[in-house]
């Protein structure tokens, strides 16, 4: 089955204790992303990939790191979380460059920051 | 971070009603919109994506149409189900970078 698979779903930890979100993607895509999103707000992208190690900053990359070392795996590394952070984080995937490709998306995941 | 909005934010309507909500957007640049559902404990789901001034897509009893010069889309619905709840988001592209910029979503309830 074709998906994009996010871990964990959710996760309440401490401030300034290191985590990572797996984000990964079976059907082959070459762009991949995250988004956050957040009450009153639309969905806001953190980093974007087009390729394997290509990665570009979106519109909230603060506190947020990214890696793209496979083409199936993009994971969201919060080195030092804070409670800003909390929020409910999305991956994405589509086949290529994002424009006319629609975006496929994971379950979700929520991150609780203390 | 480019502007884009949606209308209404909610929206309550009869089981049978037809009904529709508006995309807006900077229209310069304007590469491709999206349009998203998004159900309640889900993950968005693509509906359309649309790319020409002028397109026309549908899927059953949901079209959208787009207007890029004057910068908007709207989104409709025939005949509402319940099963139509949901929150439908649109999402531009433009071709100054490889962004994707999501409005808030119009939170559509359909009332049996």
């Amino acid at each position: 089955e074709a998906q994009v698979t996010q871990n964990p779903r959710y996760l309440i930890t401490v401030t300034g204790k290191k985590l990572t979100v797996t984000c990964s993607q079976n059907m082959n895509h070459e762009y991949m992303s995250w988004y956050r999103q957040d009450p009153g707000l639309g969905l806001r992208q953190i980093y974007y990939s087009m390729n394997v190690e290509v990665t570009d900053k979106g519109d909230v990359p603060e506190g947020y790191k990214v890696s793209r070392k496979e083409k199936r795996n993009f994971p969201l590394i919060l080195e030092s979380p804070s409670p800003n952070q909390t929020s409910l984080y999305f991956c994405a995937s589509s086949l290529w460059g994002g424009s006319n490709q629609p975006q496929h998306f994971g379950d979700g995941t929520r991150l609780s920051i203390l | 971070i480019l502007n884009v909005e949606q209308s209404p934010q909610s929206l309550h309507v009869q089981e049978g009603d037809s009904t529709n909500f508006t995309c807006s957007f900077p229209s310069s640049n304007f590469y491709a919109l999206h349009w998203y559902r998004w159900e309640t404990a889900k993950s968005p789901e693509a509906l359309f994506v649309m790319t020409l001034n002028g397109d026309e897509k549908k899927k059953g009893r949901i079209s959208a149409t787009l207007n890029t010069k004057e910068g908007y889309s709207y989104l409709y619905i025939k005949g509402s189900q319940p099963e139509d709840s949901a929150t439908y988001l649109c999402a531009l592209y433009y071709n100054t970078g490889n962004q994707f910029y999501f409005g808030t979503g119009t939170s559509l309830t359909v009332i049996p």
